[in-house]
């Protein structure tokens, strides 16, 4: 069985800092690409960020570019999302999630989630 | 970036009733398009993928439909589990998600 959990969430001041952590288990972590979809309370959905299946490749969202950093550690199948300069509206659940893959070739839909971690950032 | 309107906001409908959703692309997406379900407090779940292709264990009564700038969801026969909201994404040019319909009970 497919699981991702994230960690790490909370609370934080505006301009802090915070990183974010995915264990992933049930599938073949180093096969697949990964990413990061953000809600905001009783918003929609956002893409943050992707990353390749072995860490080489990585793209971002505008909205975070420059200020967040996703990087992923295949031995722990473990995916992170380090944050930095946070902003009042980076205030969101943060879903780790798999892209889905058809014959090793990503489809960049998202087949699988975590229940997402809270990110709070307020004063 | 490619946008993605979703009509109508909120849709009322009864179990039984068949639901169709409506989701508009500011430019063509090709058939690079997905939908999701999500229930409250839940992680959205993948529905259809590439325009009309269900995912794995979605029931048949979720049928998806549309190429280039218009594309429909929809639900032959609303089962009680299916009230949620329902969100559309593409994948033609990085991603971005449309904004959601709620599907309510009427």
């Amino acid at each position: 069985e497919v699981q991702l959990v994230e960690s790490g969430g909370g609370l934080v001041q505006p301009g802090g800092s915070l990183r974010l952590s995915c264990a992933a288990s049930g599938f073949t972590f180093r096969s697949y690409w990964m990413t990061w979809v953000r809600q905001a309370p009783g918003k929609g959905l956002e893409w943050v960020a992707n990353i390749k299946q072995d860490g080489t490749d990585k793209y971002y969202g505008d909205s975070v570019k420059g200020r967040f950093t996703v990087s992923r550690d295949n031995a722990k199948n473990s995916l992170f999302l380090q944050m930095n300069s946070l902003r009042d509206e980076d205030t969101a659940v943060y879903y780790c999630t798999r892209v889905s893959s058809v014959a090793a070739t990503p489809q960049y839909y998202f087949d699988f989630w975590g229940q997402g971690t809270l990110v709070t950032v307020s004063s | 970036e490619i946008v993605l309107t979703q009509s109508p906001a909120t849709l009322s409908l009864s179990p039984g009733e068949r639901a169709t959703l409506s989701c508009r692309a500011s430019q063509s997406v090709s058939s690079y398009l997905g939908w999701y379900q999500q229930k409250p407090g839940q992680a959205p779940r993948l529905l259809i993928y590439d325009a009309s292709n269900r995912a794995t264990g979605i029931p048949a009564r979720f049928s998806g439909s549309g190429s280039g700038t218009d594309f429909t969801l929809t639900i032959s026969s609303l089962e009680p589990e299916d009230f949620a909201i329902y969100y559309c994404q593409q994948r033609s040019n990085w991603i971005t998600f449309g904004q959601g319909t709620r599907l309510e009970i009427k």
